[in-house]
């Protein structure tokens, strides 16, 4: 079935290094992906989207990257901040325009 | 309004209680979605409104939740006869119009059934 999910639920960083989170999905036919940041207490806030015409996309020190060949999709934040600390979630766009979300993974920025 | 507003932030229920959860969407988006996020858990999709109507209502638990939407507007979902499996944040989201996938989020309704 579709499903989108997580390899690490956590993970820990120096301050100042590079973060990277990974994602899987199984729906080839997926053609749109998210990626959202929750910090505690909070809802979930936009942070890129890539389409599946693309490989790559760079916003303000976070990357997506998307592997259809083995249907990855990874976020890499660049100069991690103590500000950076929260769980990332992606999310695919499945059938009716609805995201499935994966089941998140927790950056923990170490000073 | 500016943002996606949810009320309560927070609802302590007894078990059996029925409950509203309000949603005020970001004015002029047309559609409207709730997912329920467990503790330490993802988003689950709960249903999707595009103005008044819900065409995909499939994520519901069960008969004892329901949502509505009024006005193109403010939406409210409904659990009746609460469970202590329903405890959850409550997660509420809209966007400009359905064919547009980034969604915006409120900051949720903490319900705890005790």
């Amino acid at each position: 079935g579709e499903s989108v999910g997580l390899h690490l639920p956590t993970l820990s960083v120096q301050e100042g290094d590079n973060s990277i989170i990974n994602c899987a999905y199984s729906n080839s036919a997926s053609d749109y992906f998210i990626w959202y940041k929750q910090e505690s207490g909070k809802g979930p806030q936009f942070i890129i989207d890539i389409r599946s015409n693309m490989d790559k996309r760079q916003g303000q020190r976070v990357t997506v990257l998307l592997n259809k060949t083995v249907k990855h999709l990874s976020l890499q934040i660049a100069a991690t901040q103590p500000g950076d600390s929260a769980v990332y979630f992606c999310a695919e766009k499945t059938a009716g325009n609805k995201l499935t979300f994966g089941g998140g993974t927790r950056v923990l920025v170490k000073p | 309004g500016a943002g996606v507003s949810q009320s309560p932030s927070n609802k302590v229920t007894e078990k059996g209680k029925d409950v509203e959860l309000r949603c005020d969407p970001i004015s002029g988006h047309t559609a409207l979605y709730w997912y329920r996020q467990r503790l330490g858990q993802g988003l689950e999709f709960l249903i999707y409104f595009q103005g008044n109507s819900a065409p995909d209502k499939s994520g519901l638990p069960s008969d004892r939740f329901s949502a509505e939407r009024t006005g193109e507007s403010v939406s409210t979902l409904t659990i009746q006869r609460t469970q202590q499996e329903d405890s959850a944040v409550y997660l509420c989201a809209s966007s400009l119009d359905r064919a547009d996938e980034k969604l915006f989020f409120g900051s949720g309704t903490q319900l705890s059934v005790l």
